[in-house]
C-alpha cells in the first residue's frame, strides 16, 4: 500500500506572509509527482507535474522543488494572498497509471 | 473550466437507495478515472476505464459499485442499496497529456 502523507493537515497564515508544505513518498520507483489546488465548490486544478530530481517548478507566487531520493516535495507560496486559501494535494505516479493521493493541506489565508 | 460534466452536483438520498453519476467529457480521451474523496481525506481511486474497458478497480469499490464507459466516452457510476459510508464527493477525471483534469464532482449525502 503506497503512502502519501503532507504536514501540516491545516494552516492560518497572514496575508502578506510566505508560507510551505511538504509532501512525502515512497522514493523508490518514482515516476512522477503532482500537486493540484482544490478550492471549495471548484474542481481540482493542476499546478504542477514534477519528474526529475532536483525539479523546481514555479507558477507566479507558487513554486514546488522535489527530492526523489529522499522521497519529498515542498509546495511554497510567497506572499500570501486571500485568494491562495485552498487545499493543496499532493499526488505520487508510481507509472501504474493511476496517481495516489495525500490527505491533503488545507490552508487559509486571514485577511 | 475543465471540460468535465458531472451531474447531479449533488443528490441526498435515503439508505438503502440506489444512485447514479454521470461523468461527460467534453472531449474524447482514452483514460477516465473516478475518484471519491471523503472528509479530511484525499481523493482515494476507485477505478479507471481504457476507452470502454475498465482496466482496474479499487478493492474499495464492493460489489455493491459498478461502473461502466459504453461508448467510450461518457461515464456512470452506479451504487446500489446506498449506506452511510458511501456519503462522499465522487470525482470523475480524464487523463490528458499526463495528468488528471477533474470535473467538480457530484456529492452524495445518505441519510
Amino acid at each position: 500500500i503506497l503512502n502519501v502523507e503532507q504536514s501540516p493537515q491545516s494552516l492560518h497564515v497572514q496575508e502578506g506572509d510566505s508560507t510551505n508544505f511538504t509532501c512525502s513518498f515512497p522514493s523508490s520507483n518514482f515516476y512522477a509527482l503532482h500537486w493540484y489546488r482544490w478550492e471549495t465548490a471548484k474542481s481540482p486544478e493542476a499546478l504542477f507535474v514534477m519528474t526529475l530530481n532536483g525539479d523546481e517548478k514555479k507558477k507566479g507566487r507558487i513554486s514546488a522543488t522535489l527530492n526523489t531520493k529522499e522521497g519529498y516535495s515542498y509546495l511554497y507560496i510567497k506572499g500570501s494572498q486571500p485568494e491562495d486559501s485552498a487545499t493543496y494535494l499532493c499526488a505520487f505516479n508510481q507509472g501504474a497509471q493511476k496517481l495516489v493521493f495525500g490527505q491533503g493541506t488545507r490552508l487559509t489565508i486571514n485577511p | 473550466d475543465t471540460g468535465v460534466s458531472q451531474n447531479p452536483r449533488h443528490k441526498i438520498t435515503k439508505r438503502g437507495q440506489n444512485v447514479t453519476f454521470r461523468c461527460d467529457p467534453i472531449s474524447e480521451h482514452n483514460r477516465l478515472y473516478w475518484y471519491r474523496q471523503t472528509l479530511g481525506q484525499g481523493p482515494e481511486f476507485l477505478t479507471y476505464f481504457q476507452n470502454e474497458a475498465q482496466l482496474e478497480k479499487s478493492r474499495l469499490l464492493s460489489d455493491r459499485f459498478s461502473a461502466e464507459r459504453p461508448k467510450g466516452s461518457f461515464s456512470t457510476l452506479e451504487i446500489q442499496r446506498t449506506e452511510q459510508g458511501d456519503s462522499a464527493m465522487y470525482l470523475c477525471a480524464p487523463w490528458v497529456g499526463g495528468e488528471l483534469f477533474f470535473g467538480e464532482g457530484s456529492r452524495l449525502t445518505v441519510l
